[in-house]
């Protein structure tokens, strides 16, 4: 059964600094890989899809990078601002015969930029 | 806006009694799919459709109907409320599933707490 899981839990950074959120998946068979942003009492907002045949995608200040094989992602955010504070969710798609479209989510990733 | 409403927005319900959450997209989306999440926790998959007159149940669907008639409107039906129905309902839709190159589109979710 495909588990993800998001590590840390939460996260707080002084304003301007490049940080790192983890992503790991237990089966490496994926169609691919989504980077999701969840403000307080919202939606979700797609940030970066990555194929399974793709190791990056990249918009503005956000990098996104899947090692399948490890069943590893990252969502690189440079030079951080207070407006990025949010929860982060990634979700893969699981490969299969059929396309459903269906997401495993992790727990997410709270991230709190301080001025 | 184009995109997915969703409504009510919040809701209490007392046990058992029942309700409906709607959900329109005006996207022309085949693939709509309904998550709940619970406080500190990833989306889970309570039920889809790849189009209309076709649904199928996710990873959590007990105690929970859908019907799929037109492409825009995928609705959730609660018969029997209980308290570990409380929790906030998402409502999603994709144009292609994950053969597509797009992502998902989410609504704004529906708060509800069964009492």
């Amino acid at each position: 059964k495909q588990e993800v899981t998001q590590i840390p839990a939460a996260l707080s950074v002084p304003e301007g600094e490049n940080l790192v959120l983890n992503c790991s998946f237990t089966d490496s068979a994926i169609y691919n890989l989504q980077w999701f942003r969840q403000d307080p009492g919202k939606g979700l907002t797609s940030l970066l899809l990555i194929q399974s045949s793709q190791r990056e995608q990249t918009s503005g200040r956000l990098n996104a990078s899947l090692d399948k094989s490890s069943g590893r992602s990252t969502l690189y955010i440079a030079a951080s601002q207070p407006g990025d504070s949010a929860t982060y969710l990634c979700a893969v798609s699981p490969d299969g015969s059929s396309n459903t479209g269906k997401l495993i989510f992790g727990q997410g990733t709270t991230l709190q930029v301080k001025p | 806006n184009a995109g997915v409403t969703q409504t009510p927005k919040f809701r209490i319900l007392k046990i058992g009694q029942s309700m409906t959450l709607q959900c329109a997209q005006d996207m022309n989306h085949n693939y709509m799919y309904w998550y709940r999440q619970d406080p500190g926790m990833g989306l889970k998959l309570i039920y889809y459709s790849v189009g209309a007159g076709i649904t199928d149940k996710g990873e959590v669907p007990n105690g929970y109907n859908v019907s799929r008639s037109t492409t825009e409107d995928f609705p959730l039906r609660l018969e029997l409320a209980a308290p570990s129905q409380t929790s906030v309902y998402f409502c999603a839709s994709s144009p292609a599933g994950h053969r597509g190159p797009d992502g998902y589109t989410f609504g704004s979710g529906t708060r509800l707490t069964v009492v």
